[in-house]
C-alpha cells in the first residue's frame, strides 16, 4: 500500500540554523501539507500546498517557514532560522484532489532544538 | 468547520467492542465526519469516515446518528493495538487543512 514517507526521522540542531525537512508523497496526490505537534499538544496545521504554490497557511507559518516542491516526487519544508519553540514533530501529509478530502499523514520528523 | 467534543479518555478490554462518541452539533450539511487516531507519536492514520450514512470497513464502523449532531467509532473487537488517542474531525470535503482536537485517549486492556 503506497504510503507518505518522511525524513531525517529525526533531527537536532542548535538555534539560528536552518533545517529542512523531507516528504515524499503518494504518487499520485496533487495536495500537500505540513502540521507539526509540540510535544503534549494537539497537533496543527501549517500549510497546505498544490500547484506549486500555497494554497493555505495558519498563522504559525510565519516568514521563517518555506514549502517547496523541488521535483516530482519532495515536498520540503524549511525553517530558514530555527528556534526553541519549533522543536516539536512535523507530519507531512497529501491527498489526491480537491474534493477528496481523506489526508494520508506521513511517519513524522521529530525536530529538536538546542 | 464544525467543533467536535469527545470524552478525553475510555478504557475498553482487549477483545471488546470499543465504542468512542463524538458531539458535532453545529455540523452542517456538507460537512463530512472524519476518524483519525493517533497511535504514540506515530503521524495520525485514516481509519473512517461519512456523510450521513453508516460507514464500514475492516478497520472499524462509523455510526452517525439521523439528526447527525453525534457519531460513534466502533472497533469491533479492540486489541492491545488500538491503544491510541482517536481524533473525530468534521470537515468539508473541499476543505484544505483538518483541524485536530484533544481526541479520546483509548486504553485497550488485557
Amino acid at each position: 500500500e503506497p504510503e507518505v514517507t518522511q525524513t531525517p526521522s529525526h533531527q537536532v540542531t542548535q538555534m539560528g540554523q536552518e533545517v529542512i525537512l523531507r516528504c515524499v508523497p503518494i504518487s499520485n496526490h496533487l495536495y500537500f501539507y505540513w502540521y507539526r505537534q509540540i510535544l503534549g499538544q494537539k497537533v496543527e496545521f501549517l500549510v497546505s500546498f498544490y500547484n506549486n504554490e500555497i494554497s493555505e497557511k495558519s498563522e504559525i507559518f510565519d516568514d521563517q517557514f518555506s514549502v517547496e516542491r523541488p521535483d516530482g516526487s519532495n515536498f520540503t519544508l524549511k525553517i530558514r532560522s530555527t528556534k526553541l519553540e519549533d522543536s516539536a514533530m512535523y507530519f507531512c501529509a497529501s491527498k489526491v484532489g480537491r474534493l477528496k478530502e481523506t489526508q494520508y499523514f506521513g511517519p513524522g520528523t521529530r525536530l529538536l532544538v538546542l | 468547520d464544525a467543533k467536535t467534543t469527545q470524552p478525553t479518555s475510555m478504557d475498553c478490554a482487549e477483545g471488546r467492542a470499543a465504542n468512542l462518541p463524538c458531539n458535532h452539533s453545529t455540523i452542517s450539511g456538507n460537512e463530512y465526519v472524519y476518524w483519525y487516531r493517533q497511535i504514540h507519536s506515530q503521524g495520525p492514520q485514516y481509519i473512517i469516515h461519512g456523510l450521513k450514512n453508516n460507514e464500514t470497513n475492516e478497520m472499524a464502523s462509523l455510526i452517525i446518528t439521523e439528526d447527525r449532531k453525534s457519531s460513534t467509532l466502533i472497533l469491533p473487537h479492540a486489541t492491545l493495538r488500538d491503544t491510541a488517542v482517536y481524533y473525530c474531525i468534521v470537515t468539508h470535503n473541499a476543505g484544505n487543512m483538518l483541524t485536530f482536537g484533544g481526541g479520546t485517549r483509548l486504553m485497550v486492556k488485557p
